[in-house]
């Protein structure tokens, strides 16, 4: 059973298209998470939302959307799509958002623009 | 600033050898906690061990020890009698208490590319 999972693992798309990735978490966590993973293999968050209420919201352009509709998923929707935006979206989830919680991550999402 | 400095972009290690991967971090927050990643080849983020500030003991799990030096700052970790199977890319990260908009979040470090040869 994973405990993290998204999909799709890969994702290869044309610029200016539109695409979603979705998230799912079966281990009852409250909080959830979406990184970037560049090129050089820098992690930065993006997202997390604590019960289904955003409460990180990284500088990011606003063509990313995610959405919670419970605490058990978060799926990232992306507009306009562009060739930066290229990398490996990984979602998250921890028990908590206190320090002492690790965080979990899905398989993540490679994202191709071309 | 940088909250998690990882130096070493590769280090290599023989199979059966001990290596320590260096993590330092910055923080002035009191609670915090400290974790290492693994990523392997295949892409997938894997957690290895977590340390948290108020701890008294370092945190062992099976191979994997963090040297945790509050004073310095650092959070090493430490993999004993290597395996061929431990080549992967190494993530420190540091949660801390934070304020407002950055509560909860991981910071990650670089990262070290480790490789463990025959």
């Amino acid at each position: 059973d994973t405990a993290v999972s998204q999909t799709p693992k890969y994702l290869v798309t044309q610029m200016g298209n539109d695409k979603s990735i979705k998230c799912e978490q079966n281990l009852g966590h409250d909080t959830m998470y979406w990184y970037k993973q560049d090129s050089k293999k820098f992690l930065k968050i993006m997202f997390s939302y604590n019960n289904k209420e955003l409460i990180i919201n990284e500088t990011v352009p606003n063509r990313f959307s995610p959405k919670s509709p419970d605490k058990a998923h978060l799926n990232l929707h992306i507009n306009s799509l562009e060739l930066g935006d290229s990398a490996v979206y990984f979602c998250a989830s921890s028990q908590s958002d206190r320090g002492n919680t690790e965080a979990f991550f899905g398989q993540g999402t490679r994202l191709t623009v071309v | 600033a940088q909250k998690i400095t990882q130096t070493q972009p590769g280090m290599f290690v023989q199979e059966k050898e001990a290596v320590t991967l260096d993590c330092t971090y910055d923080t002035s927050d009191p609670s915090y906690g400290l974790f290492w990643y693994k990523q392997p080849s295949s892409g997938e983020m894997i957690f290895l061990i977590y340390q948290g500030s108020y701890d008294q003991q370092n945190a062992t799990e099976g191979r994997y020890s963090l040297n945790f030096q509050k004073a310095r700052k650092s959070a090493n970790l430490v993999i004993s009698a290597s395996q061929l199977g431990d080549s992967a890319m190494y993530f420190c990260a540091m949660r801390d208490g934070g304020r407002g908009s950055t509560l909860g979040r991981l910071y990650f470090g670089r990262g070290t590319q480790l490789t463990v040869w025959p």
